[in-house]
């Protein structure tokens, strides 16, 4: 089955650079129409789509924080890292990496989701 | 970014009770819009894809539909584990923007 999981600090100071790993078996990033998302939820508020990264190595971006994130994979290691730079308290929130299956173009969507790990900006 | 906005923000109901949560895109989207189930310190739970198809396990009891800019969400005989907090998300382009989220509370 498949399964995600989130793996980073728990706890930054502002203007860090935030790093996450989401570690994930049941599937392969080598696979057609599959990718690997991240999207946050800060405390209390609503989920926001960060980023995105497709099996043949395209990468997109929220617009919004594009010159803040790179997302890269590592098929081999069956792993999705996302780097966060000048991290600042309003990014505290849950992050989670969620699995983008493939088929369809209309059924792609994130069906398997990691648990997340709450990342705290503070000094 | 195509903006998804969600009415009602909050929603009070009963056991029992149909429901209806409605979701609008700020453009059309054909029907590339899912819906997710989140509660209380848990990850997201897709319920539909392609905006009226069903993810495997999820109860009948759940549907949606529309097409274009305009979708719903019904539960149609609310069950004591679906109180919970419902998010849209459009899947047409990117970023794949969610809804701000509607909580559906015990009456």
């Amino acid at each position: 089955q498949i399964t995600l999981k989130e793996s980073g600090p728990t706890l930054v100071k502002p203007t860090q650079t935030l790093t996450l790993t989401c570690t994930f078996s049941g599937f392969s990033l080598s696979t057609s129409g599959v990718g690997v998302g991240w999207i946050r939820q800060p405390p209390g508020k609503a989920l926001e789509w960060l980023a995105l990264i497709y099996w043949d190595d395209d990468k997109r971006y929220s617009p919004s924080l594009e010159s803040r994130l790179t997302i890269t994979k590592d098929t081999s290691k069956n792993q999705v890292v996302l780097t966060m730079t000048n991290m600042d308290p309003v990014d505290t929130a849950t992050y989670y990496c969620a699995h983008r299956r493939g088929g369809p173009t209309r059924e792609r969507t994130f069906d398997y989701w990691g648990q997340g790990t709450l990342v705290t900006v503070s000094s | 970014d195509i903006q998804m906005t969600q009415s009602p923000s909050s929603l009070s109901a009963s056991v029992g009770d149909r429901v209806t949560i409605t979701c609008r895109a700020s453009q059309s989207i054909s029907s590339y819009l899912n819906w997710f189930q989140q509660k209380p310190g848990k990850a997201p739970k897709l319920l539909i894809y392609a905006a009226s198809s069903l993810q495997s396990g999820v109860p009948s009891r759940i549907s949606g539909s529309g097409s274009g800019t305009d979708f719903t969400l019904t539960i149609s005989s609310l069950q004591p584990e679906d109180f919970a907090t419902y998010y849209c998300q459009q899947g047409y382009s990117t970023p794949h923007t969610f809804g701000q989220g509607t909580k559906l509370e015990i009456k």
